[in-house]
Formats: structure tokens, sequence, C-alpha cells
């Protein structure tokens, strides 16, 4: 069975400074990995993916995310945090073998301080 | 391109009460996804559909089901509504939904309260 673990439901980072948000995946096959984000009243959209290659993804917005095999992590960072980002972040994993079934964390609330 | 339609955007009933949401995929795409979004609980994903046959279930009562129609407009039901039924329902299309890293386009949801 696969599952996302996302630490810490609320982050809250001063304008300008480096975002980080913690994705830890459980997967018994190479997973494929993504990050999207949900504004207020809007459906989701994809920030980034990884599924094979290169393990630092970039994604849209100046977000990207590394791929560490070793720790069972996809974090996503961003250097430096602009006022539009504040929203949800979702970590998600998806296996090959069956088709289009996401497995979402259970979120972040990304707080933008100014 | 339209996005994904999802309608209606709010809805209010009451236990016992069943519901039926509809969702418009983007034009050319023939997977639906339908998710359900509770605070804490992130998404759930409810079940798939694909050239009008359901190909992944997730793990939710007999009460909730849906279908999808030759045009890929996809509905889901809900019977005897419970007052945990309460949350935003997501749609989600893609193009083939054969390709496991896919991306997934979401609509706005139905926002669903069961009092």
């Amino acid at each position: 069975a696969q599952s996302v673990t996302q630490l810490g439901s609320h982050v809250s980072v001063s304008e300008g400074a480096l975002v980080l948000l913690r994705c830890n995946y459980s997967s018994s096959v190479p997973p494929y990995l993504f990050w999207y984000v949900q504004y207020p009243n809007q459906g989701l959209q994809l920030l980034l993916k990884y599924t094979t290659g290169a393990t630092l993804v970039k994604g849209i917005n100046g977000f990207e995310a590394e791929f560490k095999k070793s720790e069972t992590s996809f974090h996503l960072t961003k250097p430096s945090a602009h006022m539009s980002d504040a929203a949800e972040y979702f970590c998600a994993v998806s296996q090959g073998n069956t088709g289009n079934q996401f497995y979402f964390g259970t979120g972040t609330s990304l707080t933008v301080i100014p | 391109k339209a996005g994904v339609t999802q309608t209606p955007r709010y809805l209010i009933k009451t236990r016992g009460q069943q519901v039926t949401l509809s969702c418009s995929p983007i034009s050319g795409h023939r997977s639906v996804s339908w998710y359900q979004q509770t605070p804490g609980q992130g998404l759930q994903f409810l079940f798939e559909y694909f050239s009008e046959t359901q190909r992944n279930k997730g793990n939710f009562p007999g009460r909730f089901s849906g279908r999808q129609f030759s045009n890929s407009r996809s509905e889901m039901n809900v019977s005897t509504l419970e007052l945990g039924d309460s949350a935003l329902y997501l749609c989600a299309s893609s193009r083939s939904g054969t390709a496991p890293n896919e991306k997934l386009f979401f609509g706005s949801g139905t926002q669903l309260s069961v009092l």
C-alpha cells in the first residue's frame, strides 16, 4: 500500500524567507511523486512531478523538489517566499499499475507574513 | 479551452437524503476521478472512470456511486446522506488515465453540507 505523510499541517514564513514543506512517502515500488497547490475556493493545480531521471525537479512559480530515495522524501522548497504563495499544498503519490489513482497527504497550509 | 466544470458549487442537504454531483471534464479527456476533501483528512480517492467503466475504487461505502457517460461527463451520487459526508467533492480529469504520471486537472469542487 502507498501513503504520503506531510509533516506540519501549518507552516508560516516571512516574505522573502525560505519555504520548506516536508513530504515522506511509503511505497513498495518506485513511486511517481507530485506536489499540488490549492488556492482558496479553487481546485488543485500541479506544481511539479517526479517520474524518473533527475532527482531535482523544478516546477512553476519558482518551486522545486528533490526526490531522495534513501530518505523516502520529496520535500518542496522555494528560496524566497512571496505573499502570493499563501495556499494549501498537497503531496501525492501514484503507483504505476493502478491507473489514475493518487494518494494525497493531508496538506500543509502555508502562511506568508509580510 | 474550458477547464473542469463541477456543478453545483454549493449544496445543502439533510440527513437521509440523496445527492447527485456533476462533472464535465476538459474536452478530449477520457479519465475522470472523484475525491473527497475534508479538513485534516486531505483528499481521499473515491473512484475513477474511463470510457464509461469504473476502473479504480477507493475505500468508501456503497452509498457512494458514480457513472460516466459517453461524452466523458461524470456524475457522483451519495445516497442516505450522513453528517460525516459533509465535504468538498473534487473532480479531476486527465487525458488518457493510462500513464501513472499523468497530470490531473481539477475542478473547483462542490461543497456539500449535510444538516
